[in-house]
C-alpha cells in the first residue's frame, strides 16, 4: 500500500464551483498536513497547512484533516481560473532519526470559464 | 531577487556531457534542498543540506553531485546521465526550528532533458 494517494486528475470545473480535493494516508505518525500549489512551469508553493484534526480556513480555502480516518481534503470556494493548477499534499514526520515529507503525486485542476 | 531562484530553467544534455545547475536563496533559511519531480511520481527528495552540511542523500546515483558553498547558494553537478533522469528538478529551502522544517519554498525548478 501506497504511503499516500492522490487521485492525479485532471478535474475540470466550470468558474464558481466548490471543488474538492483530496489525500487518503497510511502513515498515522504524520504530524503536519499540507496543500502545495504548482502553477505550470513553477515551484510549489505552500497553500494551507495545519496539524490538527479538524477545519482551517483562508479565505476560500479550506483544509479538512480526519486523522481517524487518515483523509485530507482541500475545499476551494468560488473557484477562479487563476485557481488552475496541479496541487499537491504533503505530510511531515519529525523524528529522531530525520524529519521526513511525503508529497502526493498531485491532482492537476481546471476552472474554466 | 526574492524567494528561491534556479538557473538555467531549460537544459538539454547528451548522456556525455558535464553540466551544473544552480539555486540561491535569499531568504535566510538554514537548510536547502534538492527534489526530482517526474511525470505521475510524488517529488523525490534527492538531498539535504543543513546549515552547509549534507545530512541526507536519498540513495542518489553518483552521476549526480550535490555542493553547498554557503547557507545561500546549492549545486547540482550532472555527469554522464541517462535519458531516465529527464525531469524537472527542484531546489527548496526552508529554515530549521527546534529540529522542525516542515515548510519548504521552491525555486520554479530547472527542465532537463537528456538525449
Amino acid at each position: 500500500q501506497k504511503e499516500v494517494e492522490q487521485d492525479p486528475g485532471p478535474l475540470s470545473v466550470p468558474e464558481g464551483a466548490i471543488v474538492s480535493l483530496n489525500c487518503t494516508y497510511s502513515n498515522s505518525a504524520f504530524q503536519y498536513f499540507m496543500w502545495y500549489r504548482q502553477y505550470s512551469r513553477k515551484g510549489p508553493e505552500l497553500l494551507m497547512y495545519t496539524y490538527s484534526s479538524g477545519n482551517k480556513e483562508d479565505g476560500r480555502f479550506t483544509a479538512q484533516v480526519d486523522k481517524s480516518s487518515k483523509y485530507i481534503s482541500l475545499f476551494i470556494r468560488d473557484s477562479q481560473p487563476s485557481d488552475s493548477a496541479t496541487y499537491l499534499c504533503a505530510f511531515y514526520i519529525l523524528t529522531g532519526g530525520g524529519n521526513k515529507l511525503t508529497f502526493g503525486t498531485g491532482t492537476q485542476l481546471k476552472v474554466e470559464l | 531577487e526574492t524567494g528561491v531562484t534556479q538557473t538555467p530553467r531549460h537544459l538539454v544534455m547528451g548522456m556525455t556531457n558535464k553540466k551544473s545547475l544552480k539555486c540561491e536563496q535569499h531568504l535566510g533559511h538554514n537548510a536547502m534542498y534538492w527534489y526530482k519531480q517526474s511525470a505521475k511520481k510524488p517529488l523525490e527528495l534527492m538531498f539535504v543540506y543543513n546549515f552547509k552540511e549534507q545530512t541526507e542523500n536519498n540513495s542518489v546515483p553518483s552521476r549526480f553531485s550535490p555542493e553547498c558553498p554557503n547557507s545561500s547558494h546549492l549545486f547540482l553537478h550532472l555527469h554522464t546521465l541517462q535519458p531516465e533522469d529527464s525531469a524537472l528538478y527542484l531546489c527548496a529551502s526552508s529554515q530549521v526550528s527546534g529540529g522542525a522544517s516542515e515548510k519548504l519554498f521552491f525555486g520554479s525548478g530547472t527542465q532537463l532533458s537528456v538525449l
